[in-house]
């Protein structure tokens, strides 16, 4: 059975301090890893696919990293806008999984000014 | 730009009642999927569909049944609602890959 944890739960970070947001998985054959940032009372809005490990994706202030076992998400200088939920998902390579993804529990990152 | 769209933002039903939330894409994906979100649970799977009239459950169906007679638009029945049905619940849809979410809806069961 497929898993995804994330750490920590919760993140309270200054602006402008750099941290980083751990997504570990286990998965009968990767068929992709995704990071979304869900705002309290709306849904997930998608952030970054990778497939496979050593893969890199930015976007903005966000970097996602992808090893064989986890993936990063990294937050570089972060401002209060980026407070949110962030969610890890995987995709495994099963056959008749037709695209189901297994989602971590998320981490909460509040940025204070 | 690509839609998923859920009828209602906010819902308060009464034990018992029949409850529908409808979800709609616009984008031709054949898989849908509905999801219930809940503090400290995450994001749990109730039911996906593959293709029209197809469905499969997911990892918590009991209490909730689906409808899918065209392929942008996917419902999720309570049939009779409780109170641990309480939740946010979410609507997805997806062409193989990562899914584009609805807004939500906040269901409370009184």
């Amino acid at each position: 059975e497929d898993q995804v944890t994330q750490s920590p739960e919760a993140l309270r970070l200054q602006e402008g301090e750099s941290s980083s947001l751990n997504c570990s998985y286990t998965v009968s054959g990767l068929r992709g890893l995704f990071w979304y940032r869900q705002d309290p009372g709306k849904g997930p809005e998608f952030l970054f696919t990778l497939y496979s490990a050593g893969e890199e994706k930015e976007k903005e202030r966000l970097k996602a990293t992808l090893t064989k076992k986890e993936s990063f998400l990294h937050i570089t200088a972060p401002k209060p806008e980026d407070s949110a939920t962030y969610l890890c998902a995987v995709r495994n390579a099963g056959g008749t999984s037709y695209g189901k993804l297994t989602f971590g529990q998320g981490t909460i990152l509040t940025v204070h000014p | 730009d690509v839609k998923v769209t859920q009828s209602s933002r906010y819902l308060v039903k009464r034990t018992g009642e029949k409850v529908f939330l409808e979800c709609v894409q616009d984008m031709d994906h054949e898989n849908m999927f509905w999801y219930r979100q809940d503090p400290g649970l995450g994001l749990r799977l109730i039911y996906f569909s593959y293709d029209v009239k197809m469905k499969e459950k997911g990892d918590i169906p009991e209490g909730y049944s689906v409808s899918r007679e065209k392929k942008e638009r996917f419902s999720l029945i309570l049939e009779s609602a409780s109170t641990n049905q309480t939740s946010m619940y979410l609507c997805a849809s997806s062409p193989l890959g990562g899914y584009t979410f609805g807004s939500g809806t906040r269901l409370t069961v009184v």
